[in-house]
């Protein structure tokens, strides 16, 4: 089994609705990431968490939220879609020696 | 400015050649690493190498090698005997600061094509 894992893999919804995306992971680690790809721009950071109760903004925290229910999941919602948040959304954790990342497979959300 | 900067957003190699993926980063930390994601047309994300700033070895993983300048700070990724399945997004991330200040810093990807 996947030590990250992402659900829906894919969707689509409307402007304006609100969606949740979820994360859990197996790898027990305390550090866990929401980053939205977008063609030529990389990985932006969303949000970031370090353990249940201290959670942080990325580089580009508007119009998203999170919530960390537990150390094994964190979830990210879109309060109210617009059609610029159409991209790929990966969650991840970092290892808490060497920072490396173990991500999810991804989101693939548009939002017409 | 950039503090990773992937020079190449195109690369093509023929099938069996070695390949060179440069990445140059900026950064006034003494103690940071660099690692190497391949992200293939799937879209999930696969860790491929990490080299740390003390190391004083490059770092090494089957067909990867990181060519780790640390006066040039460049970490250019070498693919040897490319292969088909190496046709992928590639991206250079670098980590620095420290305890809770520890961030990943990503480079923009260079795209490869291996050609058969």
């Amino acid at each position: 089994d996947a030590d990250v894992t992402q659900t829906p893999r894919n969707r689509i919804t409307k402007t304006g609705k609100r969606i949740m995306l979820e994360c859990s992971q197996t790898k027990g680690h305390d550090r866990m990431y929401w980053y939205r790809q977008d063609p030529g721009l990389g990985l932006r950071l969303i949000y970031y968490s370090f353990d249940v109760k201290d959670i942080n903004k990325g580089e580009i925290s508007d119009g998203y939220s999170v919530s960390r229910q537990a150390q094994a999941k964190f979830s990210l919602s879109l309060e109210s879609a617009i059609p610029n948040q159409t991209a790929l959304y990966f969650c991840a954790t970092s290892d808490p020696i060497f920072y490396e990342q173990y991500f999810g497979p991804g989101t693939r959300l548009t939002v017409t | 400015a950039q503090k990773i900067t992937q020079t190449q957003p195109g690369m093509f190699v023929q099938e069996k050649e070695a390949v060179t993926l440069d990445c140059t980063y900026d950064t006034s930390d003494q103690s940071y690493g660099l690692f190497w994601y391949k992200q293939p047309s799937s879209g999930e994300m696969i860790f491929l190498i990490y080299q740390g700033s003390y190391d004083e070895q490059n770092a090494t993983e089957g067909r990867y090698s990181l060519n780790f300048q640390k006066a040039r700070k460049s970490a250019n990724l070498v693919i040897s005997a490319s292969q088909l399945g190496d046709s992928a997004m590639y991206f250079c991330a670098m980590r620095e600061g420290d305890g809770n200040n520890r961030k990943l810093i990503w480079g923009l990807g260079t795209s490869l094509a291996v050609n058969p």
